[in-house]
């Protein structure tokens, strides 16, 4: 079973500022089989990136995604106030679905 | 507009059953994988279950393997979760998610709003 592990455990930072989320992996992951979503609380999450950099519909393009193997990165290249949540990666092997811990974005 | 409205939760105390229903529209639900996914009280997400589009293919996670069963109705729009020997971990906001194998990759692209299981005596 691949293992996701995901740093920091929080990320405490400005508006306007870059936030750069990791992702790792226990062993090599398709790139097209990692995902990306964002989660506020209360709400369902939403899925941002598939693919490892395929930005999902409606998902402005200050969020970006890339890596390839075991390790892998969601960049918010300017905060926005509605950016502060949790963000989680998924891989997708042998047809389940295993979630990182999640990393809380927070205002600084 | 694609919705998913998840209901069934509730009460149980443990060891107990409760049946999950997911009522989906605004997209061919024949065409699509669906997926259960919960979260315990102020925790993060857990994969729990998947169900091809003709209920070929059915996985679970290895903590519900044998407690939960996943079934579809595609002439009613309809996921459903039936929950058996309910144990306190059970105990989370239960959501049904649409599963869209893009080109580029698959992901959850759909959820529901949630339902809340809580096992206790």
């Amino acid at each position: 079973e691949i293992v996701l592990t995901q740093s920091p455990g929080t990320l405490s930072l400005s508006p306007g500022e870059r936030a750069t989320l990791s992702c790792r992996a226990s062993q090599s992951v398709s790139s097209s089989y990692l995902a990306w979503y964002q989660q506020k609380p209360g709400q369902a999450p939403r899925l941002l990136i598939y693919g490892a950099s395929s930005r999902a519909t409606g998902i402005p393009d200050r969020f970006s995604g890339s890596g390839s193997g075991t390790d892998f990165t969601l960049t918010i290249s300017r905060l926005e106030p509605e950016d502060f949540a949790v963000y989680y990666c998924q891989q997708y092997g042998s047809s389940r679905l295993t979630f990182g811990p999640g990393t809380k974005v927070d205002i600084k | 507009e694609v919705q998913l409205v998840e209901s069934g939760g509730g009460l149980v105390k443990p060891g107990g059953s409760l049946r999950l229903s997911c009522a989906a529209s605004g997209f061919t639900f024949s065409s699509y994988s669906m997926n259960w996914v919960r979260q315990a009280p102020g925790k993060g997400l857990e994969w729990v279950s998947s169900i091809s589009s003709s209920s070929s293919y059915i996985y679970y996670a290895d903590s519900v393997k044998g407690r939960f069963t996943i079934s579809r109705d595609n002439a009613k729009n309809s996921l459903y979760l039936q929950m058996n020997s309910l144990r306190a971990e059970d105990t989370a906001v239960y959501y049904c998610a649409r599963l869209d194998i893009a080109a580029a990759g698959p992901g959850l692209d759909y959820w529901g709003q949630g339902t809340l299981v809580t096992v206790s005596s």
